[in-house]
């Protein structure tokens, strides 16, 4: 059974306290990788897409990486609107295409 | 550019009434539309997908039904809501078989 675990479930950090967001995962063969973030009361925004071990991909703070078994979200001096729950989810090659989600990283950053 | 919409954004409901989630998706021709389901500590559970008008595929037996009676509009339906159906209920579409989901702001229903 394909399966996507993220941890930790959640991470308290100092404002400029740099950190990373783990996914692991158990798949028959990855099609692709994605990472969300959601604000509280909202729906996820997409952030990146990872297709291949050694692939990276930044965004402001943000850099996400990717190997054969996990992927990790660093964050590097974060801000206090840096603080959401961050999610994973994978696609699945040869089969459904529908992306298993993770339970998230609940992030928050003290000012 | 396109725009997703999702209503109402809460609900409170009693035990026993029926549900009707709208969710539309505007600036998009045949996107896939999913409805997932997320409960609190818990991770996005798919409810429904559907990849064209009148195709519905369910993910999970329950009290949920969906349709998809117009290319972009996709609705989540109940005759008789549980109070295990209280939830977060997002609405979610994608081009073709991709990954990237886009999400709707979502609709927040309580069941008492």
């Amino acid at each position: 059974e394909d399966q996507v675990t993220q941890s930790p479930e959640a991470l308290r950090l100092q404002e400029g306290e740099s950190s990373s967001l783990n996914c692991s995962y158990t798949v028959s063969g990855l099609r692709g990788l994605f990472w969300y973030r959601q604000d509280p009361g909202k729906g996820p925004e997409f952030l990146f897409t990872l297709y291949s071990a050694g692939e990276e991909k930044e965004k402001e703070r943000l850099k996400a990486t990717l190997t054969k078994k996990e992927s990790f979200l660093h964050i590097t001096a974060p801000k206090p609107e840096d603080s959401a729950t961050y999610l994973c989810a994978v696609q699945v090659s040869g089969g459904s295409y529908i992306p298993t989600f993770g339970r998230g990283t609940s992030l928050i950053v003290h000012p | 550019s396109q725009t997703i919409h999702q209503w109402p954004a809460t609900l409170v409901q009693p035990v026993g009434s029926p549900l009707s989630l709208e969710c539309t998706v505007e600036g998009t021709s045949n996107p896939n539309l999913y409805w997932y389901r997320q409960a609190a500590g818990r991770g996005l559970q798919l409810l429904f997908y559907s990849v064209g008008i009148g195709q519905i595929s369910s993910e999970v037996p329950q009290n949920l039904s969906a349709s998809r009676p117009q290319d972009r509009q996709f609705i989540l339906s109940s005759k008789k809501l549980l109070l295990s159906d209280s939830g977060f209920y997002l609405c979610a579409w994608a081009t073709g078989n991709t990954g990237e989901l886009f999400f709707g702001e979502g609709s927040r229903l309580t069941v008492l």
